[in-house]
Order: structure tokens, then C-alpha cells, then sequence
């Protein structure tokens, strides 16, 4: 069974300190990950998706890393702004029709205070 | 990336009745996900739906309780049947999009009294 443990749960930063978000995944045969993010009372933004073992994948203060277990979302000096929750999902790469579903962590819920 | 219209955005309703929740694409495409957000909780898959044949539910969720409708490859709707307070979720849409992943809807918020 797919799993996906996203830490901390929650994270409280002040505006321009940089911290890193955990994924750790379990599937048979990965696919792709996502990383998302979630604004209160929103649907999930994609952020990044990345496909193999040492792929990074930036976008303004954000960059994304994969390993063969985890990933990393690292964020560089945050805003006030970037407060939301991420959320990280894994797709494996099975051939049967449920290839394309993704299994979602907990999310980690990130507060940056000006 | 596809662009997709959810509503109702929010609801409020009486335990026993139902709420259906459509998505509307503004491109045509093959597979559409229902998704339950629990209150504090992640993403949990519901059934995928494919147009012209039955939605495939995923293990705890069934058709009499979530059925879902795929009239065509831009449209699909989601219905809450006989609800209860356990109800009470976000309800998201969802579709793939290619390069840019998968892409949601804004969400139902849905509160069972």
C-alpha cells in the first residue's frame, strides 16, 4: 500500500528565516510527486511535479527535491504570503487503471509571521 | 492548465437529504476524481470517473451512498446521499492536466446539521 508522511505538521517561520518540508514516501514504483498548495477554503494548487531520484525543481522562493525516499520542499527568506499548507502526493506507476490516482500525506500547515 | 468551475461553493444541509456538487471543465477530458477533505484531514480519493461507463469507487466509499454521473468528457457531478453530521467535508473535483499535474476544483464545503 502506498503511504506518504508529510513533517512537521505545522510550522511557524519568521518572514525571511528558510526552512525545509519533509515528504516520505513508500510506493511500488513511483510515477511522479507532487507537491500542492493549499489556501483555507481552496482547492490544491500544483506547485511541482518531479519523476526521479535527484530531479529539483525551483519556482520563485520555492524548490522542490527528490530522493528514491523523500522529497524536499525548501523555502528560501518566505513571505507573510507563502503561509498555507503543502501538500505532497505520490502517484505510482502501476499499469492497471488505477495508475493515474494519487495518494496524498497530511500536508504540513506553514505560517510565516511578518 | 484546465480551468475548473465547482459549485456550490458551500452548503448547509439537513441530515437524511441529499447535495449534488458539479464540476464543469473547460476542456474535454478522460478521467475526472471526486476527492473528500476531511476537517484537518489530506486528500482522500472517492471514485474515479471515466465518461460512458461506471465511476470505480475506492474501498469505504460506494455507489449508493456517493453516485456519480459522466454525461460527457467536460462534466461530472458527485451526489451526497442521506446524509449525516460524519458528511460534513470539502468535496473536490479533479482532473489531470498533463504536465501540470493534476488541477482541482475550488472545493464544496459541505456542513450536515
Amino acid at each position: 500500500e502506498d503511504q506518504v508522511t508529510q513533517s512537521p505538521e505545522a510550522l511557524r517561520l519568521q518572514e525571511g528565516e528558510s526552512s525545509s518540508l519533509n515528504c516520505s514516501y513508500t510506493v511500488s514504483g513511483l510515477r511522479g510527486l507532487f507537491w500542492y498548495r493549499q489556501d483555507p477554503g481552496k482547492g490544491p494548487e500544483f506547485l511541482f511535479t518531479l519523476y526521479s531520484a535527484g530531479e529539483e525543481k525551483e519556482k520563485e522562493r520555492l524548490k522542490a527535491t527528490l530522493t528514491k525516499k523523500e522529497s524536499f520542499l525548501h523555502i528560501t527568506a518566505p513571505k507573510p504570503e507563502d503561509s498555507a499548507t503543502y501538500l505532497c502526493a505520490v502517484q505510482p506507476a502501476s499499469l492497471s487503471g488505477s495508475a493515474r490516482q494519487l495518494t496524498f500525506g497530511s500536508g504540513t500547515q506553514l505560517t510565516v509571521l511578518p | 492548465s484546465a480551468v475548473i468551475s465547482q459549485k456550490p461553493s458551500r452548503d448547509i444541509c439537513q441530515r437524511g437529504t441529499s447535495l449534488t456538487i458539479q464540476c464543469q471543465v473547460d476542456s474535454q477530458v478522460t478521467m475526472m476524481f471526486w476527492y473528500r477533505q476531511q476537517p484537518g484531514q489530506s486528500l482522500t480519493l472517492i471514485a474515479t470517473a471515466n465518461q460512458g461507463s461506471e465511476a470505480t469507487y475506492e474501498s469505504g466509499f460506494v455507489i449508493d451512498k456517493f453516485p456519480i454521473s459522466r454525461p460527457n468528457l467536460t462534466f461530472s457531478t458527485l451526489t451526497v446521499s442521506n446524509m449525516s453530521p460524519e458528511d460534513s467535508s470539502i468535496y473536490l473535483c479533479s482532473v489531470l492536466t498533463g504536465r501540470y499535474g493534476y488541477t482541482f476544483g475550488s472545493g464544496t464545503r459541505l456542513t450536515v446539521v
